[in-house]
């Protein structure tokens, strides 16, 4: 069973970082694109960025870029999301999603990130 | 940006009627649509892939449909745990992007 598991969540005040972690298993990590989705309270989703299986293509969406890193470590089947000059807007459910057979095909349980002064 | 308009944005239906929502993309993104289904405090569950194809273990009463930039998630017949937002998204091109959502309300 596909497992997407996230951590690293929490309250964090606007210029703050943080790093989201993003455990995987169930499914050959180290061949797949990985992603982060997010959702701020009571609103839709946003792609934020995506990564291949090897790293060697990266993606973001404007809003992030500059401030969020993304990236693997495929010996540990895991995903990151390193957060800088965070925002009120950043504000949201973090979402780990592979991308298998499908795009945007399995979701993590999801971590909130609350960015408040 | 290619943006996606749903159509409702909610909609209250009885149980056993026949649900339509329609995705419309702002330009052509071929069959490269995908629906979603979020019910209230868990992750969005994909449901449809490529316009028309069904995820795994998805129940047959889901379907999708259309081409180009006109899309539609049917869902025949609505079962009561059908309750959710459901979301179209687009990964024809970057950014990738989401429909702003259809809430479906059981009557």
């Amino acid at each position: 069973e596909v497992q997407l598991v996230e951590s690293g969540g929490g309250l964090v005040k606007p210029g703050g970082s943080l790093r989201l972690s993003c455990a995987a298993s169930g499914f050959t990590f180290t061949i797949y694109g990985m992603n982060w989705v997010r959702q701020a309270p009571g609103k839709g989703l946003e792609w934020v960025s995506s990564i291949s299986s090897s790293s060697s293509y990266i993606y973001y969406a404007d809003s992030v870029k500059g401030r969020f890193t993304i990236s693997r470590d495929n010996a540990k089947n895991s995903l990151y999301l390193q957060m800088n000059s965070l925002r009120a807007e950043d504000t949201a459910v973090y979402y780990c999603v592979s991308t298998m057979i499908a795009n945007l095909d399995c979701w993590g349980q999801g971590t909130l990130v609350t960015v408040s002064s | 940006e290619i943006v996606l308009t749903q159509s409702p944005d909610f909609q209250s239906v009885t149980p056993k009627e026949k649900v339509t929502i329609t995705c419309r993309a702002s330009q052509s993104i071929g069959s490269s649509l995908h629906w979603y289904q979020q019910k209230p405090d868990q992750s969005p569950k994909l449901l449809i892939k490529y316009a028309s194809q069904s995820f795994s273990g998805v129940p047959s009463r889901f379907s999708g449909s259309g081409s180009g930039t006109d899309f539609t998630l049917t869902i025949n017949p609505l079962e009561a745990e059908d309750a959710a937002t459901y979301y179209c998204h687009q990964s024809s091109s970057l950014p990738w992007t989401f429909g702003q959502g259809t809430k479906v309300e059981i009557k």
